[in-house]
């Protein structure tokens, strides 16, 4: 069974335009971390929020972690063609086991 | 280092035949991690490692689904009686204690 739940399962936005997707989970965790996964290939890592972390910040991304309701939310700003893809998260639970999401597919329009 | 390789890329089986992938992780990271992924869906555990020892292994897994590590290095999956149903990607990661993961390509196997 997979930890986290992204919501929602797919976004369509405009050039230019912010994404926001959320991750819900249910156990505590050491960790949360943020992947892109392009169509037909590896994921690849994003940002990694501790626990004791709220809110991290890489480049255009924003990710915010709420331990109390067990979420987390990466904002993706200025959004490009480029950034279609699939995220997921990951949550890092205390024996180090990473589980992930189904996932929000991210659709970019020029 | 050139990051995890995955060996086969792609490997295409007759139902009932058995399969092995290997993976080799980044040279100084401890953790290595299996996952199966199919169109649509979220990386789903498999099983991971911590050095040589296997620490879990899912509950969704059949006793045909086995994986080994040795001496901590490079690790193998092995699928044996091989059905359609296991058609899937195969995704290896490795870490550093609580660090990022770093992916591999994946193995691709297709169950005919």
């Amino acid at each position: 069974s997979q930890q986290g739940e992204e919501d929602p399962q797919a976004l369509s936005i405009q050039e230019g335009e912010n994404a926001t997707m959320n991750c819900s989970y249910k156990t505590s965790i050491n960790n949360l971390q943020w992947y892109r996964q392009n169509s037909g290939r590896g994921l690849v890592h994003l940002i990694l929020i501790r626990s004791n972390e709220r809110e991290k910040h890489s480049g255009r991304l924003r990710v915010t972690l709420d331990t109390s309701k067990k979420s987390s939310s990466l904002l993706i700003t200025a959004s490009r063609a480029a950034d279609t893809a699939s995220y997921f998260c990951a949550t890092d639970a205390p024996d180090y086991k990473l589980s992930f999401g189904a996932g929000t597919t991210v659709t970019v329009r020029a | 280092d050139t990051g995890v390789s995955q060996d086969p890329r792609h490997k295409i089986t007759k139902r009932g035949q058995n399969v092995t992938f290997r993976c080799d992780p980044i040279s100084e990271h401890n953790r290595l991690y299996w996952y199966r992924q199919t169109l649509g869906q979220g990386p789903e555990f498999l099983t991971y490692f911590q050095n040589e020892a296997q620490l879990e292994k899912s509950r969704l897994l059949s006793d045909r689904f086995s994986a080994e590590r040795p001496k901590g290095s490079f690790s193998t999956l092995e699928i044996q009686r091989t059905e359609q149903g296991d058609s899937a990607m195969y995704l290896c990661a490795s870490r550093d204690r609580d660090t990022e993961a770093f992916f591999g390509q994946g193995t691709r196997l297709t169950v005919v």
